[in-house]
């Protein structure tokens, strides 16, 4: 079963920390894997995608990274701001015949805390 | 920029009203979804389009129907809205194609069935 799992399911940092968010994947027929951030409120945005032959990609302050042989990535917030708060979706993409499939993590929920 | 916009950011209707979600999109995307999200549980597809006039089930079909007569709109239909469909609905589209296209968000909508 295609399945995408994210931890932690929330997170609680003060403003100017790093942090990891992780995500493990047993999607098969592999793709890529995105990395969404969601605003309460508000539909998702996207931050990075990486295919399989890419373990690592950089936005700003967000790195992503992906491990397709143990089937993780992280994506990894450095200098944390007070907008950082939000939900952080994994999204990994199933290769089927004539039409991507997507599959969803439930997210990571981070506070960032002045 | 893509630009998806949805009709309503809140909408609250009874027990058995008709319920139209409108989603419209400005870049030519072929491809429209609807997704709904509830806590602990992620994005889960509703369903697709990827032409108009044309329209495939997602996970999680049941109880909603669609309509695209444009390319640029794509509504999700309940016919009978019941509480258990109280949720966050949200409208994306992508380029069409087979290969991996990003999905652009809409805002979301947040229905509550009373």
């Amino acid at each position: 079963k295609n399945q995408v799992e994210q931890s932690p399911q929330s997170l609680i940092i003060l403003e100017g920390k790093n942090c990891t968010l992780q995500c493990n994947y047993t999607v098969s027929p592999f793709s890529n894997l995105r990395w969404y951030k969601q605003d309460t409120g508000r539909g998702p945005v996207s931050l990075t995608i990486m295919t399989f032959s890419e373990n690592t990609k950089s936005n700003g302050r967000y790195t992503a990274t992906l491990d397709a042989d143990t089937k993780q990535s992280s994506l990894h917030i450095t200098a944390s701001q007070l907008s950082d708060s939000a939900s952080y979706i994994c999204v990994v993409s199933a290769l089927n015949t004539g039409f991507q499939k997507l599959v969803f993590g439930t997210g990571t929920r981070l506070l960032v805390s002045p | 920029d893509v630009k998806v916009t949805q009709s309503s950011r809140y909408l609250v209707k009874r027990t058995g009203e008709k319920v139209f979600l409108e989603c419209v999109q400005d870049m030519d995307h072929e491809n429209m979804f609807w997704y709904r999200q509830d806590p602990g549980l992620g994005l889960r597809l509703i369903y697709f389009s990827y032409d108009v006039k044309m329209k495939e089930k997602g996970d999680i079909p049941e109880g909603y129907s669609v309509s695209r007569e444009k390319k640029e709109r794509f509504s999700l239909i309940l016919e009978s809205a019941s509480t258990n469909q109280t949720s966050m609905y949200l409208c994306a589209s992508s380029l069409g194609g087979t290969r991996y296209n990003e999905q652009f968000f809409g805002p979301g909508t947040r229905l509550t069935v009373l």
